[in-house]
């Protein structure tokens, strides 16, 4: 299996502030990674696949870098609404693997 | 609006069966491929299960290969999740999720539904 490793695991940051969150496959995955966003009460949220492509509807403060195995999911003038946990997936290969999630939190 | 809601879920013994459902609106059903996802408590993701357009290809992961089933009946845009044998460790909050239609990710996710297993 792909395994995924995300860092930091838990990310404290304030408003207007950018963050960027790490993703590294244990083998090269080209570039179908996608990044999810998840909030309490919620459906889960795609925000980007294909590693940089944001998905209809994703604010342009988003942005996803990478291939092969090493992505970055880059946020840029945090607003509040971004404040949750976001998660990475690899879909090279089955069984289709997410990392460990990234709780970004208000500071 | 894309829909999905998960229903089944709740309390059940060790080494019984459940099986949840999703109902999907908001999008031509029968022509996307649909996906079971986990979470249990604290912890992060699991794919559990994927099903063709016309249900005739599945997939699961080992953890639960010959213990789950997905099946779904187009004519009622529902996709259902039969499990069996029920351990202690799928204990987690069940999703639904449907393929983007041009690869292998998830772009609307229903809301969870969540199966405790304990005796």
């Amino acid at each position: 299996d792909v395994q995924m490793t995300q860092s930091p695991s838990y990310l404290a940051a304030s408003p207007g502030e950018s963050v960027s969150i790490s993703c590294k496959a244990s083998k090269s995955i080209s570039n179908n990674l996608a990044w999810y966003q998840e909030k309490p009460g919620k459906a889960n949220k795609l925000l980007i696949h294909s590693g940089s492509t944001l998905q209809s509807g994703t604010p342009s403060r988003f942005s996803g870098s990478g291939s092969g195995t090493d992505f970055t999911l880059t946020i840029r003038s945090l607003e509040f609404e971004d404040f949750a946990v976001y998660y990475c997936q690899q879909y090279n290969e089955y069984p289709w693997t997410f990392g460990g999630g990234t709780k970004l939190e208000l500071k | 609006e894309v829909q999905l809601v998960e229903t089944g879920g709740g309390l059940v013994q060790p080494g019984r069966s459940l099986k949840l459902s999703c109902v999907a609106s908001g999008f031509t059903f029968s022509s996307y491929w649909m996906y079971w996802i986990r979470q249990a408590p604290g912890k992060g993701l699991e794919w559990v299960s994927s099903i063709n357009t016309d249900g005739g290809s599945t997939y699961y992961p080992d953890s639960v290969k010959g213990r789950f089933t997905i099946s779904r009946d187009n004519a009622e845009n529902t996709v259902y999740l039969q499990m069996n044998s029920l351990r202690s460790e799928d204990t987690a909050t069940y999703y639904c999720a449907k393929d983007a239609g041009s690869d292998w990710y998830f772009d609307f996710w229903g809301p969870g539904t969540m199966v405790t297993v304990s005796s």
